[in-house]
């Protein structure tokens, strides 16, 4: 089986930084994803990390421990336009299938 | 830039009717993917199709549901005989090849 933790809810304020972190049990892992969704869309992918280590992609970085079987999403300079749901997806075994966290919705106030 | 298209982008149906939904994967993707998201719920994987045959399917993905590629751009997803809790938002996925998913703009399926 798998299980993968996030956060419910977050609220930051624009201009500033925000983590959100995840944590994953799984076998048959092939990277991990984080998506974001705004209500009644689809996910749109932001980033992607098969090794450890940070990747960066302008205001979004993503950090990924295999050891520790974590992961971040780090959101710089915060805009309104950024409250949405940011949702941690883990890609198995050969299919690449992705299986989701619940998600994290992301408030962002003036 | 390519993207993954869906029809249509809301179905209504009869409980026990019949359903296809559409997917066009981007064209030089070779796997391909649905999945389902229940109001307030996450994202579900369906099945995962790849080389002309399902590759994996879930637990979700019983008799009543079926895939194919009918032929060289078209996805579908069939559910034969639709439940209220088929209600669901469907969303279509590709990749390129064993990397990052491309997800369609869904469909909201209502079962009444």
């Amino acid at each position: 089986g798998q299980n993968i933790d996030q956060p419910t809810e977050m609220t930051a304020t624009e201009g500033a930084i925000v983590q959100i972190n995840c944590t994953y049990q799984t076998s048959g892992f092939n990277g991990l994803f984080w998506y974001q969704q705004h209500a009644g869309e689809a996910p749109t992918f932001l980033s992607y990390n098969v090794l450890d280590g940070l990747e960066e992609k302008g205001r979004f970085s993503s950090f990924l421990s295999r050891s520790k079987g974590y992961s971040y999403l780090l959101l710089k300079e915060l805009q309104m336009k950024d409250s949405a749901s940011y949702l941690c997806a883990i890609a198995k075994d050969s299919s690449y299938k992705l299986i989701f966290g619940s998600g994290t919705r992301l408030l962002v106030r003036p | 830039e390519p993207e993954v298209t869906q029809t249509p982008s809301h179905q209504v149906t009869q409980m026990g009717q019949e359903v296809i939904l559409r997917c066009v994967p981007i064209s030089n993707h070779l796997y391909f993917y649905w999945y389902r998201q229940i109001l307030g719920q996450k994202v579900e994987f369906l099945v995962s199709f790849y080389n002309n045959e399902i590759s994996e399917k879930s637990e979700i993905f019983d008799d009543q549901f079926s895939v194919e590629r009918p032929d060289g751009s078209n996805f579908t997803l069939k559910i034969r005989s639709t439940k209220l809790e088929d209600s669901a938002m469907y969303f279509c996925a590709s990749n390129p090849a064993g990397d990052t998913q491309y997800f369609g703009p869904g469909t909201r399926l209502t079962v009444l």
